[in-house]
């Protein structure tokens, strides 16, 4: 199987961009989707990136993903930076025998 | 409103079983594959298990070895884990969640198991 790294902690201040990676150990990026998710402290999972760049409609448009094949990793690029962003983010994707894997996650800080 | 409540957690000794229910409402149930995922106390999110909306294909996260059974009961809408031989690795929050195109779009609040003597 394969695992999808992340760093473990990003801190930025408010207004800035910040971008989260998701490195996948093998097997292609392209060749399952990747989805984002934001955990709240507290709070259960919700879905802000789905099909490697498409957004909810209930997600502001400060939040977009993108995919590299040349370094095979995932991104989740956040703009305009608020303190209501401040949580932990996990990439998602699966193999091809339908198994689903997160990346460790990554702790955001809005400083 | 749609919903997933889990139930069914609580503190076990190692060795020991538990199943776990998530009660769906709100959607259509058997349209949908459903899923198990765990987060240890302080860790990261851990997919456990999925079964189709069907039962027909069920998969589980290699590490278990066998322990963890998933099923569904599509005329109760209600999504059920038995864990056996439980160990203090298996301590952790276990959420339920509908798929929906690959999407883990709705999840329960989670049910907490805990594994100790």
């Amino acid at each position: 199987n394969f695992m999808l790294t992340q760093p473990h902690s990003v801190s930025e201040s408010p207004g800035k961009t910040i971008t989260i990676s998701c490195t996948r150990s093998s097997g292609d990026i392209a060749g399952n989707p990747i989805q984002w998710y934001q955990q709240r402290p507290g709070s259960v999972p919700t879905i802000v990136i789905y099909e490697d760049n498409q957004r909810p409609s209930e997600v502001p448009d400060r939040f977009s993903g993108s995919i590299d094949r040349s370094s095979n990793s995932a991104s989740l690029i956040i703009s305009g930076l608020k303190t209501e962003d401040e949580a932990d983010y996990y990439c998602q994707s699966s193999d091809r025998f339908n198994h689903w894997v997160f990346g460790g996650g990554t702790k955001l800080t809005v400083l | 409103e749609v919903q997933l409540v889990e139930s069914g957690g609580g503190l076990v000794k190692p060795g020991g079983s538990l199943r776990l229910s998530c009660a769906a409402s709100g959607f259509t149930f058997s349209s949908y594959t459903m899923t198990w995922v765990r987060q240890a106390p302080g860790k990261g999110l851990e997919w456990v298990s999925s079964i189709s909306s069907s039962s027909n294909y069920i998969y589980y996260v290699d590490s278990l070895e066998g322990r963890f059974t998933i099923s569904r009961d599509n005329a109760k809408n209600s999504l059920f884990l038995q864990l056996n031989s439980l160990r203090a690795e298996d301590t952790a929050v276990y959420y339920c969640a509908r798929v929906s195109a690959g999407v883990f779009d709705i999840w329960g609040q989670g049910t907490l198991v805990t594994v100790s003597s």
